[in-house]
């Protein structure tokens, strides 16, 4: 079974540029959630979409945003970039279990760098 | 609001001596409680969860936590560590009632050092 994959892995931006992270969840996981990992701020949660919908939202302003597409793909979309958005984000993913945070998947990760 | 401490940000240890991570939370509603590893340059894997019943729980590559209510902590041990362990481990809580689901909290986490 594939696990969760994010792309790209890598990317560099500059301040003021748009960003596009993708994440494909494991067959069969309705719910993808999206982290970021800040240097020395440890895993702050973004995101929940599950079936399509926004279930929850991190204490983030609203240039993060994002959507799942009906094959519960999940994009998240970075606008307006800051020096501080520099970070390693997470993608995972989960079936329903009643609580969202059961058993979640992650991927490896996407690097951003902001110049 | 659910808060997690994990007390040591860096724990050096020796190959096959015991370790425990330690975990506080806070919360003023029941919990689920999760460990999470993170190997270097890759993403988090589920070491154990509590979601109720035993207080004690046992996780993958020889992990254990004990859930103590009283003190609100969740360590993490290992009779036995490997120089495979040497990783970042976090500690997560989220709500355990349904009406009271929230974003689920990450420790800053504690770097595992396994020395040979």
């Amino acid at each position: 079974e594939a696990g969760v994959t994010q792309s790209p892995t890598h990317l560099i931006k500059t301040r003021g540029q748009q960003v596009t992270l993708r994440c494909s969840p494991i067959s069969g996981h309705t719910s993808v959630y999206w982290y970021q990992q800040a240097l020395g701020l440890g895993l702050q949660f973004l995101l929940w979409y599950d079936e399509g919908e926004e279930r929850n939202r991190g204490n983030f302003p609203p240039r993060f945003s994002g959507r799942q597409f009906p094959n519960y793909s999940s994009e998240l979309n970075v606008n307006a970039l800051e020096l501080e958005d520099s970070a390693l984000y997470l993608c995972a993913s989960s079936r329903w279990t009643g609580n969202p945070f059961h058993e979640q998947y992650f991927g490896p990760g996407t690097r951003l760098t902001v110049t | 609001a659910q808060s997690v401490t994990q007390l040591d940000s860096q724990v050096p240890v020796f190959e096959e001596a015991p370790v425990e991570l330690r975990c506080n939370y806070s919360s003023s509603v029941s919990v689920y409680l999760f460990w999470y590893v993170q190997y270097p340059n890759q993403g988090l894997q589920l070491l154990l969860k509590y979601l109720s019943g035993s207080t004690l729980v046992k996780g993958i590559n020889g992990f254990e936590a004990e859930f103590n209510k009283s003190q609100t902590s969740f360590h993490l041990r290992k009779p036995s560590v490997h120089i495979s362990d040497t990783a970042e481990y976090f500690c997560a809580v989220s709500g355990g009632m349904k009406t009271s689901y929230d974003k689920v909290i990450f420790g800053p986490g504690t770097s595992l050092s396994v020395i040979p």
